[in-house]
């Protein structure tokens, strides 16, 4: 099984500075990879699939990165609103070996 | 728009079964793989189970299989999670989400505590 390690655990970021959360694969997953925003009390939203592309919802501050066992979620300039948890996950292409990392809490500081 | 809407959930004792379900509307019901997520409390985020479009292609976990019964009724638009043997590792916020690899829409969960 593909583990995925996330990190940091905890991220404490400015308002308006950049928020760069990384992902970790065991071994490659080429650019099968997402990323979720979860909220307290809500179900997680995705954010980025195949790597690096957005999902509507979210703005063009948000980006993702990275292919083979590197990814990095990236908030250019961080609102409140942003503080969340952010997981990533891996896929394959049919969804045999998928596993999820173990987030990372994005605060303000 | 897609809605999922997941029911069912409760506080249940170790051993003891319970049947979820998400009512699905805004899309071709039909068309699509559905998946069961779970979260226990605190905790990260763990695919349960998934069903094809047509039922006939299933995959478990295997920390539920031999357990959990994936179903699904194209009919009236609506997933079912049997859930047998409860644990109280089963203690989660359960999750039905439209798709198999990714998910963009997810239910708002039901909660499914398993507690003596």
């Amino acid at each position: 099984e593909i583990m995925m390690t996330q990190s940091p655990a905890t991220l404490s970021v400015s308002p308006g500075e950049r928020a760069t959360l990384s992902c970790r694969a065991s071994q490659s997953v080429g650019t099968n990879l997402a990323w979720y925003q979860q909220k307290p009390g809500q179900a997680p939203r995705l954010l980025i699939y195949g790597a690096s592309t957005r999902a509507s919802a979210f703005p063009a501050r948000f980006s993702g990165s990275g292919s083979g066992t590197e990814f990095t979620l990236t908030i250019s300039s961080l609102l409140s609103e942003d503080v969340a948890v952010y997981y990533c996950q891996h896929y394959n292409n049919w969804a045999r070996s998928l596993t999820f990392g173990q987030g990372t809490r994005l605060e303000i500081k | 728009q897609v809605q999922l809407v997941e029911s069912g959930g409760g506080l249940v004792k170790p051993g003891e079964s319970l049947r979820l379900s998400c009512a699905a509307s805004g899309f071709p019901f039909s068309d699509y793989y559905m998946t069961w997520i779970r979260q226990a409390p605190g905790k990260g985020l763990e695919r349960v189970s998934y069903i094809s479009s047509s039922g006939r292609t299933i995959y478990y976990a295997d920390s539920v299989k031999g357990r959990f019964t994936v179903s699904r009724d194209n009919a009236t638009n609506s997933l079912y999670l049997q859930m047998n043997n409860l644990r109280a590792e089963d203690t989660a916020v359960y999750y039905c989400a439209r798709g198999y690899d990714f998910w963009l829409y997810w239910g708002q969960g039901t909660l499914v505590t398993v507690s003596s």
